[in-house]
């Protein structure tokens, strides 16, 4: 696997309580992705970076920051969560943009809020 | 929306059986990638068809691009039981610095 972890791995947590989800990487990539994976919906983008404090949204942003105060790490908060965003967390990270280059992914994060 | 979708969502074959996936996308791409994903895991990226090409090989994989049709073809040859896992076609395009993702196709392998 490409260097690239995320934590926690699994986290249960109450509706309205915030969470934030690490990913951290040793490869130096420039870009790092965040993706939710939801049961007939494949990988839906959430928010991607393309450097340090370069953010932009992805389809499914509302609800969800992002912060980037380094290369290696790309933090996903949930600052109120629901219980629609239940679901797998993934961090991917590529080289250059994504035209020319495959992305690695991390390992997940299954979040549940009850 | 989903920039691709797979079909079938499900197949089933026996070991020895080619399997056939199909992606269909819907603006103009850069390139087309293929992607695999065992249960439980992340994604690990299988081939990469720009779309200037038609067709490409790795190993028992081929990927077939129509850019006129949008859709993109992974034929896995002479499969195995180890193959079963779920595979996604990811696409990129003009202006989009991030893959978008179809709800991909899981592929069961009978040994």
């Amino acid at each position: 696997d490409a260097g690239i972890t995320q934590s926690p791995r699994h986290k249960v947590t109450e509706t309205g309580t915030p969470v934030t989800l690490r990913c951290h990487q040793t490869e130096n990539h420039r870009y790092m992705y965040w993706y939710r994976q939801d049961p007939g919906h494949g990988l839906r983008l959430i928010h991607y970076s393309y450097g340090v404090k370069d953010t932009d949204k992805g389809e499914v942003s509302d609800g969800y920051s992002v912060s980037r105060s380094k290369t290696e790490d790309f933090l996903l908060t949930l600052e109120s969560a629901t219980s629609s965003q239940t679901s797998v967390y993934f961090c991917a990270i590529s080289a250059k943009v994504s035209s020319n280059t495959e992305a690695f992914f991390g390992q997940g994060t299954r979040l549940t809020v009850v | 929306s989903q920039q691709g979708e797979e079909d079938p969502q499900a197949l089933s074959i026996q070991e020895g059986e080619n399997a056939t996936m199909n992606c269909s996308y819907k603006t103009s791409i850069n390139n087309l990638q293929w992607y695999r994903q065992n249960s439980g895991r992340g994604l690990v990226h299988l081939i990469l068809i720009r779309s200037n090409e038609r067709e490409k090989h790795s190993g028992r994989l081929r990927v077939t691009l129509d850019t006129s049709k949008k859709s993109s073809s992974l034929l896995i040859t002479a499969s195995r039981a180890a193959d079963t896992a779920s595979y996604f076609c990811a696409t990129d395009g003009t202006g989009r610095r991030a893959l978008t993702f179809g709800s991909g196709t899981r592929l069961q392998v009978q040994p």
